[in-house]
């Protein structure tokens, strides 16, 4: 079983790039988020859903985008990369709006 | 003032010692509460709920306060592996578990 997964695990963009983090999960779960961490400091929500089909913003969502064509697909976008996004990505995911998040691995991003 | 607030630390104590950590958090509506674990470059894993009564995990104890609005997490016979950052999360409340994230507690155990 392996949770959620998430790739890559580290990746470096120009200021400008493309990209997408991808985020995948085998549980069976409705719901999925997309968080952030900085150093030193908590994560804070960019987007999640709450089943295939149905996203919403969380606190942070500017120069972000995102999908969810199928339960187990959870793909974050960057459209036009700028240092600031330069972070620790955690994709994770729920069975229900009370129970426990899982985390994926996570994806380093470097925005030089 | 932040939704949810922790002390940074770091806290070092050694092998043995009662460690607890505090975390406001300023929604009253909030209904469930959580500490995770964070080990350095990893993702963060969920190490208890914390329930209205309290509850215990082997050396791990988390309680509830909501008069104060703080939930605590207890570490009695600190081992090194304890040695992390100590997350907690509390549910914004409404539909959607919107967990808001404490900054971190760092926690060294030494020798």
């Amino acid at each position: 079983n392996a949770g959620v997964t998430q790739t890559p695990k580290f990746r470096i963009l120009k200021i400008g790039q493309s990209m997408t983090l991808q985020c995948t999960q085998d549980m069976n779960h409705n719901y999925m988020y997309w968080y952030r961490q900085d150093p030193g400091m908590g994560l804070k929500l960019i987007y999640y859903s709450v089943g295939a089909g149905i996203t919403d913003k969380g606190e942070v969502p500017n120069g972000y985008n995102v999908s969810r064509s199928t339960t187990e697909d959870f793909p974050l976008r960057l459209e036009l990369a700028a240092p600031s996004q330069t972070s620790v990505y955690f994709c994770a995911s729920s069975s229900g709006s009370q129970e426990t998040q899982y985390f994926g691995p996570g994806t380093r991003l470097l925005v030089l | 003032r932040k939704e949810v607030e922790q002390d940074p630390g770091p806290f070092n104590v050694p092998e043995g010692a009662t460690v607890a950590f505090n975390c406001t958090y300023s929604n009253s509506a909030s209904q469930s509460f959580f500490w995770y674990r964070q080990d350095c470059r990893k993702e963060p894993k969920l190490l208890m709920s914390v329930y209205s009564s309290g509850n215990e995990d082997g050396r791990f104890t988390a309680q509830l306060n909501r008069a104060s609005q703080y939930i605590s997490l207890l570490i009695r016979d600190s081992k090194l592996s304890d040695s992390a950052t100590y997350l907690c999360a509390v549910n914004r409340g409404g539909g959607y578990n919107k967990l808001i994230f404490g900054a971190g507690t760092r926690l060294a155990v030494h020798p």
